[in-house]
């Protein structure tokens, strides 16, 4: 079945405390991009990947890295969490993100106390 | 700055009506627009995609773009409580773009 894959589903941290949010396809698509959706704000990119070791800021990516070091995989890291980045996290990928709809993840609730 | 707006709502509409959502954006340049629906705490979910000036219509959903007004919206034609999510716009900006920018998304009510 053709899917993108996040974990953890619910995650609650300190501040400070360095965490990883995977997140895998199985589609063999090129792009690849981190949203945060907070209440109002709709949904903001963190992060995108156009290919393996292709990566570029989005929006809003203080305070958080990404890797591509293999196609299906794009892992979100954050160094140190603090409470303004409790929200509600979507991994997303696309064959063709200007023609093609985005597959999502399930999404990842943070919550950094 | 490049932007796409929507009007939060709640949009609350009577079962078997016509819903109607709107969306504008900046960009004169904008080449693609897409429409995803999103049930409370779920991922969005593709509805439409249009790339060109006029209407495209798929079951109940019909998406009207109009490229001079910087205007596209999302009727829904006989409304169920099923359709009851927020709606985001989203639009690939010009300039070589590829990457989509998302409205902040309307909420469609549909009561019994």
């Amino acid at each position: 079945e053709a899917q993108v894959t996040q974990n953890p589903r619910y995650l609650i941290t300190v501040t400070g405390k360095k965490l990883t949010v995977t997140c895998s396809q199985n589609m063999n698509h090129e792009y690849m991009s981190w949203y945060r959706q907070d209440p109002g704000l709709g949904l903001r990119q963190i992060y995108y990947s156009m290919n393996v070791e292709v990566t570029d800021k989005g929006d809003v990516p203080e305070g958080y890295k990404v890797s591509r070091k293999e196609k299906r995989n794009f892992p979100l890291i954050l160094e140190s969490p603090s409470p303004n980045q409790t929200s509600l996290y979507f991994c997303a990928s696309s064959p063709q993100p200007n023609r093609e709809k985005l597959f999502f993840g399930s999404g990842t609730q943070l919550s950094v106390l | 700055q490049k932007e796409v707006e929507q009007n939060s709502g709640p949009l609350s509409v009577p079962e078997g009506a016509i819903a109607s959502l709107n969306c504008t954006y900046s960009d004169r340049v904008s080449q693609s627009f897409f429409w995803y629906r999103q049930y409370s705490g779920k991922s969005p979910e593709l509805i439409m995609s249009i790339y060109s000036n006029g209407d495209k219509e798929d079951g109940r959903f019909t998406a009207q773009l109009n490229k001079a007004s910087q205007y596209v919206s999302l009727l829904i034609r006989d409304s169920q409580p099923s359709d009851s999510a927020t709606y985001l716009c989203a639009v690939i900006q010009g300039g070589g773009s590829y990457i989509p920018t998302f409205g902040r998304g309307t909420s469609l009510i549909v009561h019994p």
